[in-house]
């Protein structure tokens, strides 16, 4: 089975620390996302990682960085946390690029992440 | 996927019957489709996929049918269980790293 580990299930930080969230995966996979889930609203994508060094910007990539140097490791990184960035935040992997039968997304059991 | 919204719907279903939660997806072009279920507290569980060349898709009781003409797609489940009460979400891919991931369903499963 797939395994995607995130390592901190609930925190809870003050506004303008610095926050990483770490996600590691156990099946060699190539990609890696992190999305966060909000009530109500379906996952958005954070940022991606097809490759050792190289990510990508999803669709709210604003008020986060991350960090892959390693192929089985992917950190999200809030540089200065505000209340806004209150949420549960969701870490996967896939092992294509491309999404087929047999290569689906995996997710790791979530970070509850509040900002007071 | 499903129009995002702050009230999830709601499906309440007894024990034992038969479930079935809808999803209206985006893109015409998408054509690789997954179904996830989400337990409170948890990270989604893929449940089942299927391909646009497919209209059906069976796993171990569950169903997904798929509708390109309208859109849409849904999921059956069969034997309705306590354990089965989740969100459960639809999600579509085009192809390469875009995943559009609906809002979810939330099930409720009276014993």
């Amino acid at each position: 089975d797939v395994k995607v580990t995130q390592s901190s299930r609930y925190l809870v930080k003050r506004t303008g620390e610095k926050v990483f969230l770490e996600c590691v995966q156990d099946m060699d996979h190539e990609n890696m996302f992190w999305y966060r889930q909000d009530p109500g609203l379906g996952l958005r994508l954070i940022y991606f990682s097809y490759d050792v060094k190289m990510k990508e910007k999803g669709d709210i990539p604003e008020g986060y960085s991350v960090s892959r140097e390693k192929k089985e490791r992917f950190s999200l990184i809030l540089e200065s946390a505000s209340t806004n960035q209150t949420s549960m935040y969701l870490c996967a992997s896939s092992l294509l690029s491309s999404l087929r039968s047999g290569n689906t997304i995996y997710f790791g059991e979530g970070s509850w992440l509040t900002v007071v | 996927g499903e129009s995002v919204g702050l009230h999830l719907p709601t499906l309440s279903v007894q024990e034992g019957d038969n479930s079935i939660i809808n999803c209206a997806y985006s893109n015409s072009a998408s054509d690789y489709f997954i179904w996830y279920k989400q337990e409170s507290g948890k990270g989604p569980q893929f449940i089942i996929d299927i391909r646009s060349n497919m209209d059906k898709r069976q796993g171990q009781r569950v169903t997904v049918l798929l509708n390109k003409t309208v859109k849409h797609l849904s999921l059956q489940i069969a034997a309705t269980q306590p354990g089965d009460s989740a969100v459960y979400f639809c999600a579509e891919n085009t192809g390469g790293f875009k995943t559009i991931f609906g809002a979810g369903t939330r099930l409720f499963v009276k014993a």
